[in-house]
């Protein structure tokens, strides 16, 4: 059974960095999908922030490009988040997910999120 | 800068058939955005129902389907049951690489 689960600090202070790991159990990370990362604050919608290929190829939410960092490690199957100058409205349940590529564009699997909150 | 639409909050009547809408604030939605849809219950992560407009993903009942409506994509519930109060998401993709934009959101009350 493939799963995904998020790790992290739960609390980041503001203006410091927010860093966040997705562990994949159960599937190799250098198959063919794209790996993701989605937030959403408390009592609010969500919003993709970015996702990444095994190969490098990486995509961002153009809102958040020039604070966001994603990387791959295949020898631990995980991947990781770094924002960068989180602020309080950055606060919210971080979810990883999987999706698919050339035409199976849909997310197919989420891991259960991890409330990270910004606040000094 | 692309925003999807949906309803905010929708009700349906238990056995009810209601369908639930999401749009392009600039444009309409095609099958190229492959639209898909997420039921969210609170707590939880969100649950795949419908990918690439109208596939339904493993598990879900027939009772979910989707669609193109007009120039909008569409997630269609019949024979509501109190078990289907959630939060359900759009999602679009959008980006000439990738680029996903989600809806935001859709209370459906069943009562």
């Amino acid at each position: 059974q493939v799963q995904l689960q998020v790790s992290g600090p739960g609390l980041v202070k503001p203006s410091e960095t927010l860093s966040l790991t997705c562990a994949v159990s159960g599937y190799s990370i250098s198959s063919d999908y794209y790996w993701g990362w989605i937030r959403q604050p408390p009592g609010k919608g969500l919003e993709w922030i970015g996702s990444m290929h095994h190969s490098g190829s990486t995509y961002y939410n153009p809102s958040l490009k020039s604070r966001v960092t994603m990387s791959i490690d295949t020898s631990k199957n995980q991947f990781s988040l770094k924002l960068t100058s989180a602020t309080a409205a950055e606060t919210a349940v971080y979810y990883c997910a999987r999706h698919g590529v050339r035409g199976n564009w849909y997310f197919d699997l989420w891991g259960r999120g991890t409330l990270l909150t910004v606040s000094s | 800068q692309t925003v999807v639409t949906q309803e905010p909050s929708v009700s349906v009547s238990p056995g009810g058939t209601v369908t639930l809408t999401c749009g392009l604030s600039s444009g309409s939605v095609s099958t190229s955005h492959y639209p898909s849809w997420y039921q969210q219950t609170p707590g939880q992560a969100p649950r795949t129902l419908i990918y690439s407009t109208n596939t339904r993903s493993s598990g879900v009942p027939d009772r979910f389907s989707g669609s193109i409506l007009g120039n909008k994509a569409a997630l269609t519930i019949t024979g509501a049951q109190a078990g289907d109060e959630s939060d359900y998401y759009c999602v679009l993709f959008v980006g000439g690489g990738v680029d996903w934009v989600f809806g935001g959101g859709t209370k459906l009350t069943v009562l």
